[in-house]
């Protein structure tokens, strides 16, 4: 079975620093791109970051560039968002999404990852 | 950046109901775009992809169209199980962008 599952949410404060990460299993990890997509409580959603197969090519938000890291080992299936300089606005749900087969719509998410940014 | 518009925000239907939402493209997409269901509590779900192609195990009550910008999403017969928020997806370049819902009620 296709599956990811984020770990590493909690509280942190105000210009604080947080990793995420994604376990994927049941797929070719290294065959697909990933997202991370966020979701603020009771807001919609809104993608945050993609990384190809190769973990060379990535692409951020603009409102996150600077402040957060896409990466990926293959070695150990796992995909990672190191987050920085968080924000107030940065609290949200984070969800670790798979690539279809052709093209970067979504075809696996994960459970989510909450993450609280007060003092 | 392209920016999704979707309408209307809140959809309030009947079961049996045909029902349609909308999602506006700033500019050219092709037919790349998706739609996603996505319940209280829950992930998101892929529903539509490349704009018309049902997703596997998505009943065919689920159809997907496009008109130039302009892309839909209709349930044919409205199900107790479709009451959730909906959401449209373009993914025809970086970077990648949502629609702002709309969400399904009971009437």
């Amino acid at each position: 079975e296709v599956q990811v599952l984020e770990s590493g949410g909690g509280l942190v404060q105000p210009g604080g620093s947080l990793r995420l990460s994604c376990a994927a299993s049941g797929f070719t990890f290294s065959n697909y791109g990933m997202s991370w997509v966020r979701q603020a409580p009771g807001k919609g959603l809104e993608w945050v970051s993609a990384i190809d197969g190769t973990g060379r090519t990535t692409y951020y938000a603009d409102y996150v560039k600077g402040r957060l890291t896409i990466s990926r080992d293959n070695s150990k299936n796992t995909l990672y968002l190191e987050m920085n300089s968080l924000r107030a606005e940065d609290t949200a749900v984070y969800y670790c999404v798979k690539d279809y087969s052709s093209g970067h719509q979504f075809d696996c998410w994960g459970q989510g990852a909450l993450v609280t940014v007060s003092s | 950046d392209i920016q999704m518009t979707q309408s209307p925000s809140t959809l309030s239907a009947s079961v049996g109901d045909r029902v349609t939402i909308t999602c506006r493209a700033s500019q050219s997409i092709s037919s790349w775009l998706a739609w996603y269901q996505q319940k209280p509590g829950k992930a998101p779900k892929l529903l539509i992809y490349k704009a018309s192609a049902l997703e596997t195990g998505v009943p065919s009550r689920f159809s997907g169209g496009v008109s130039g910008t302009e892309f839909t999403l209709t349930i044919s017969s409205l199900q107790p199980d479709d009451f959730a928020t909906y959401y449209c997806q373009q993914y025809h370049s970086y970077p990648l962008t949502f629609g702002g819902g709309t969400k399904v009620e009971i009437k």
